[in-house]
């Protein structure tokens, strides 16, 4: 079975200072999809990246990068210079890939709430 | 394109009672899903569909019913709604395969559904 794990429920932060998101997870399959995505307070679900398991290099998107390493099964995300903006619940997920294809069938974790103080 | 479309946003039943949360899309994705979320939680998976008429049981699938008569919807349905049941309900679409344009399973805005 599949398993997402953020050990941190929530973090709090004040502004300008960078902040590292955990992401642990469990599977099976050798090959498989990484998720991060952001629901601020207004409740809906937006998309950050989606990494592909042969894929372990490290993404950088302005001030968000992401960190995967197969070795350690993590894919941690972090926020340099947080913004009050940032202030957010974090979702990482794990999807499995059958058969050539990704049937999207998503594994969240837990969250992490994520303040930003001015 | 209006994406992935929810209604209603809010709904509140008492025990017993059955509902149909909608779920429609316009962009033309094989795969569409159901989640509930609840505090503390995460997101888990419901049901989910990799095409017309073709669906399976998620993580949480009992109480809940689905089809998928076409493309475009996706309907949940409560068949004796439970406090249990107390949550916030996305649906979500994608394509069913990994081609290089697409990256994100596109979620739907939500319903809160409260059961007295």
């Amino acid at each position: 079975a599949q398993k997402v794990t953020q050990a941190q429920t929530e973090i709090s932060v004040v502004e300008k200072e960078d902040v590292t998101l955990d992401c642990v997870y469990e599977t099976r399959d050798t090959t498989y999809y990484l998720f991060w995505y952001k629901q601020p307070p207004s409740g809906e679900l937006v998309f950050l990246i989606r990494r592909n398991s042969f894929d372990e290099q490290n993404e950088i998107s302005g001030r968000y990068s992401w960190n995967f390493q197969k070795s350690t099964s993590s894919f941690n995300f972090t926020i340099t210079a947080s913004q009050v903006v940032d202030s957010a619940v974090y979702f990482c997920a794990l999807s499995d890939y059958a058969g050539g294809t990704s049937y999207g069938k998503l594994t969240f974790g837990q969250g992490t709430i994520l303040t930003v103080h001015p | 394109n209006a994406g992935v479309t929810q209604t209603p946003k809010f709904q509140v039943l008492k025990t017993g009672q059955s509902m149909t949360l909608q779920c429609a899309q316009d962009m033309n994705h094989e795969y569409m899903s159901w989640y509930r979320q609840d505090p503390g939680m995460g997101l888990r998976l419901i049901h989910y569909s990799v095409g017309a008429g073709i669906t399976d049981q998620g993580e949480v699938p009992n109480g809940y019913n689905v089809s998928r008569s076409t493309t475009e919807d996706f309907p949940l349905r409560l068949l004796s709604a439970a406090p249990s049941q107390t949550s916030v309900y996305f649906c979500a679409s994608s394509y069913s395969d990994d081609r290089p344009s697409v990256d994100e399973q596109f979620f739907g805005p939500g319903t809160r559904l409260t059961v007295l």
